[in-house]
């Protein structure tokens, strides 16, 4: 079985400043996927960023950074510059093999607070 | 545009009267999904879809149904729905079921039972 664990209910950032959200995973599989959401409060889920367990670089999509250490078994978002708007709630999420093929697990979640 | 659409966005009824929440995507996607998100227990499977016609379990099936007909559109029915289904329910979609494909989620539907 897989599990994501999110350890900062909540985080606090200046804007313009980087902030890092924490992701630990566990999983037996060779092959998987980890993937970043955004929830505003307005209730959408945004997929933001990818991380394929082969992949040997760390994903990048504008702003966006994972920090994927393997042997650590974490992926942690780093996002640059913050913005006002980056305030929300932040999932991370794995899929992954064996009985749970197909399925997305996701952790609890951080709520970001984007300070002016 | 490529998009998942479930309706409605709200809903609010009463204990015992069914209901039926729509979800559509025009991606062609095979995989498709139902959440519901609650807060302390994040989000759970309800349901998945690998394709046309095949169906299964998630996490929390219970009191939930679900059809594939066609490979667009994927709904999630409440039989006898009950207070402890009031929750904010998520419709998504991949395009294959592979660890590679993330999902693309609908806006949500906020159900409320009485």
């Amino acid at each position: 079985a897989q599990k994501i664990t999110q350890t900062q209910p909540g985080m606090f950032v200046q804007e313009k400043e980087a902030v890092t959200l924490d992701c630990t995973y566990d999983t037996s599989d060779q092959s998987y996927g980890l993937f970043w959401y955004k929830q505003p409060s307005s209730g959408e889920m945004i997929f933001l960023i990818y991380q394929g367990s082969y992949d040997e670089q760390n994903a990048t999509e504008g702003r966006y950074s994972l920090n994927f250490q393997k042997a650590r078994k974490s992926a942690n978002l780093v996002i640059s510059a913050s913005q006002l708007g980056d305030s929300a709630m932040y999932f991370c999420a794995m899929s992954a093999g064996g009985t749970s093929y197909g399925k997305l697990t996701f952790g609890q979640g951080t709520i970001l607070t984007v300070h002016p | 545009e490529a998009q998942v659409t479930q309706n409605p966005r709200y809903l609010i009824t009463v204990t015992g009267k069914k209901l039926t929440v729509t979800c559509s995507q025009n991606m062609n996607h095979e995989y498709m999904s139902w959440y519901r998100q609650d807060p302390g227990l994040g989000l759970r499977q309800i349901y998945y879809s690998m394709n046309v016609e095949v169906t299964d379990k998630g996490d929390v099936p219970e009191g939930y149904k679900v059809s594939r007909k066609e490979k667009r559109n994927f709904p999630l029915i409440l039989e006898s729905p009950s207070p402890n289904q009031t929750s904010l329910y998520f419709c998504a979609s991949r395009e294959f079921a592979g660890v590679t494909s993330p999902l693309h989620f609908g806006n949500g539907t906020r159900l409320t039972v009485t």
